[in-house]
């Protein structure tokens, strides 16, 4: 079954740095998404994305935050200058259309401390 | 803010016995909800997605009731076994794409 795939499954960075953590959504959807999960907290939205634009963000994803699609497979979200509260577990998740009644898939998540 | 609850936060069971548990939402502008399983170091894994009042959907020894007039949803596990053990996440979605996640009720079955 195809699947969506995440790298690296662990990230470590210091604080100031710019990190990207890499997605490739399952090749026939076309909704992209960045969810987050801080420790003991909910997941929580970041981005959607389709046609090779933002259709969505939450507030947390401020001037710091960037996604892109650099080619046909990869699905990318960058952090420019980390900071601590960035530590938290990042998963992609992606869709085949934005229609009622259909699933995201997600990914195994990268999880991201910042030291 | 959309507030998704779920209870129990977490939940112990015997091998062998049926469970459920809950996820409750505000009713109004309901679109879709969406049940997640997620063991630890996977992805969460699509259950069900459930968009009409009185929906019932059943995969297996799982099955999901919605009731958007009063803003809940059932998930039941019959007969648990210990790969049943993993968060169990509702999520909802309001006429856009992004899901908004309860905290989760995390199962373990005791064998």
């Amino acid at each position: 079954e195809p699947e969506v795939t995440q790298t690296p499954s662990h990230q470590v960075t210091q604080m100031g740095q710019e990190v990207i953590l890499r997605c490739v959504p399952i090749s026939n959807h076309l909704y992209f998404y960045w969810y987050r999960q801080i420790l003991g907290q909910k997941v929580e939205f970041l981005v959607s994305f389709y046609n090779n634009e933002i259709s969505e963000k939450s507030e947390i994803f401020d001037d710091q935050f960037s996604v892109e699609r650099p080619d046909g497979s990869n699905f990318t979200l960058k952090i420019r200058s980390t900071k601590l509260e960035d530590s938290a577990m990042y998963f992609c998740a992606s869709s085949v259309v934005r229609v009622m009644g259909q699933p995201q898939h997600f990914g195994d998540g990268t999880r991201l401390s910042i030291l | 803010i959309l507030n998704v609850e779920q209870s129990p936060q977490s939940l112990h069971v015997q091998e062998g016995d049926s469970t459920n548990f809950t996820c409750s939402f505000p009713s109004s502008n309901f679109y879709a909800l969406h049940w997640y399983r997620w063991e630890t170091a996977k992805s969460p894994e699509a259950l069900f997605v459930m968009t009409l009042n009185g929906d019932e959907k059943k995969k297996g020894r799982i099955s999901a009731t919605l009731n958007t007039k009063e803003g809940y949803s059932y998930l039941y596990i019959k007969g648990s076994q210990p790969e049943d053990s993993a968060t169990y996440l509702c999520a909802l979605s309001f006429g856009n794409e992004k899901l908004t996640f309860g905290t989760g009720t995390r199962l373990t079955i005791i064998p």
